[in-house]
């Protein structure tokens, strides 16, 4: 069972660039990386998926080292409206099955 | 991207009664999909696993009789809270996907509040 582990909490400024970096040393050779922002009384949101070196969509960059034991998730230019939770999940699979664990999330707190 | 409905958003029950929570994938088949709890400031907590045609998989700790999950077609699943009590009163999620490894979409969410 992949494990992984985030900061508690980060704080930022509107128009800087985020990253916040998750260990996963367990990851499985066929697991991919993904990561989920969440906002108070919703269900998770999908942001990005990978499973090496960088992917990059319209709202972030994703970033995993050749050892795949870390991954970081940078948002460029952050503002009010990204202050959420933020997931990171290693995808998982046991006996047969599969199953999307959330460990315990980075709150990121944007302030102007 | 895909959307998964959840039905109700939110529920106010009375102690001894069952809540059903419907979870529907609108736009895609979904051959598993996840249960989740959610306490305040808290993470989620999986709580099943279920894949259509099949009896659910409960993580350690998750009362089968109380949480009936059916997931009887490839676009709806049901979470029956059974009996429920006041320490049931939570956020219930449902999560589907197409497949292993790929991207999970998530309900919005139920509020159960029971009294």
């Amino acid at each position: 069972l992949a494990k992984t582990t985030q900061p508690i909490s980060m704080d930022s400024y509107e128009g800087q660039e985020v990253n916040i970096t998750c260990s996963h040393n367990n990851i499985a050779t066929n697991d991919y990386i993904t990561w989920y922002q969440q906002f108070p009384s919703q269900g998770p949101r999908f942001i990005i998926q990978g499973y090496k070196t960088k992917v990059t969509n319209e709202v972030a960059s994703l970033f995993i080292p050749a050892d795949r034991k870390s991954s970081t998730l940078s948002l460029p230019r952050v503002s009010l409206s990204d202050t959420a939770v933020y997931y990171c999940l290693v995808g998982d699979r046991t006996g047969g099955g599969n199953k999307l664990t959330f460990g315990t999330g980075t709150q990121l707190k944007v302030e102007l | 991207g895909a959307v998964v409905s959840q039905h109700p958003s939110r529920v106010i029950c009375k102690s001894g009664t069952s809540v059903k929570i419907e979870c529907r994938s609108l736009d895609f088949q979904a051959t598993t999909m996840f249960w989740y709890r959610q306490f305040p400031k808290k993470s989620l907590m999986l709580m099943a696993t279920s894949n259509e045609g099949s009896k659910a998989t409960y993580e350690q700790g998750v009362e089968k009789d109380k949480f009936l999950i059916n997931h009887a077609s490839l676009t709806l699943s049901t979470l029956t809270v059974t009996s429920a009590h006041p320490e049931d009163s939570s956020f219930y999620i449902c999560s589907a996907r197409v497949g292993q490894n790929t991207e999970a979409f998530f309900g919005q969410g139920t509020r159960l509040t029971v009294v």
